[in-house]
């Protein structure tokens, strides 16, 4: 089975602090994403990377910063927390392949508050 | 721009009845639809998928229906359990690598 794991399920922090959120894969996938959730609004994508070292914004990339150094570990940064930033984060991985049929694998969630 | 949504965010159905959660999406493009679930407290989970030169996939207990003409998923579930109490979204893979996630249905089993 593909693991995806998260390193905090629940994390506290404070305006203004830098927070690292840290994602893992065991299944060798090329390309990981981070994910945040909102009620009513679903899932937005905040950055994705294809491989090692590359990496691609998505919807709401603001105030986010990624991290790619090796393929099965994937890092969010929040450069200066805010409030707005309070949330789920969700981190997946997936084959890569752009004519591929593949699902995306979710960690279990990261709920960040930010006081 | 682009959609995909739910047509009811909440559904309550009586343990052993069949469910119908639906999706709609509005790129005619799409080429691949996934249904996930998501149960409190934990990440989402693949359940079926289906690509776009089908109209039906089943698999255990759950089938996926895709109309295309009306750009319709539905989710069908038989003989619901307490166990598939959880929030239920589609997902449509809009590029070669990225997908727009709808924002959900919670379905609610009745015993």
């Amino acid at each position: 089975d593909v693991k995806v794991t998260q390193s905090s399920r629940y994390l506290v922090k404070r305006t203004g602090e830098k927070v690292f959120l840290e994602c893992v894969q065991d299944m060798d996938h090329e390309n990981m994403f981070w994910y945040r959730q909102d009620p009513g609004l679903g899932l937005r994508l905040i950055y994705f990377s294809y491989d090692v070292k590359m990496k691609e914004k998505g919807d709401i990339p603001e105030g986010y910063s990624v991290s790619r150094e090796k393929k099965e570990r994937f890092s969010l940064i929040l450069e200066s927390a805010s409030t707005n930033q309070t949330s789920m984060y969700l981190c997946a991985s997936r084959i890569a392949g752009t004519g591929s049929y593949n699902e995306q694998f979710f960690g279990p969630g990261t709920r960040l508050t930010v006081l | 721009g682009e959609s995909v949504g739910l047509h009811l965010p909440t559904l309550s159905v009586q343990e052993g009845d069949n469910s119908i959660i639906n999706c709609a999406y509005s790129n005619s493009a799409s080429d691949y639809f996934i249904w996930y679930k998501q149960e409190s407290g934990k990440g989402p989970q693949f359940i079926i998928d289906i690509r776009s030169n089908m109209d039906k996939r089943q698999g255990q207990r759950v089938t996926v229906l895709l109309n295309k003409t009306v750009k319709h998923l539905s989710l069908q579930i038989a003989a619901t359990q307490p166990g598939d109490s959880a929030v239920y979204f589609c997902a449509e893979k809009i590029t070669g690598n990225q997908f727009y996630f709808g924002t959900g249905t919670s379905l609610t089993v009745i015993p």
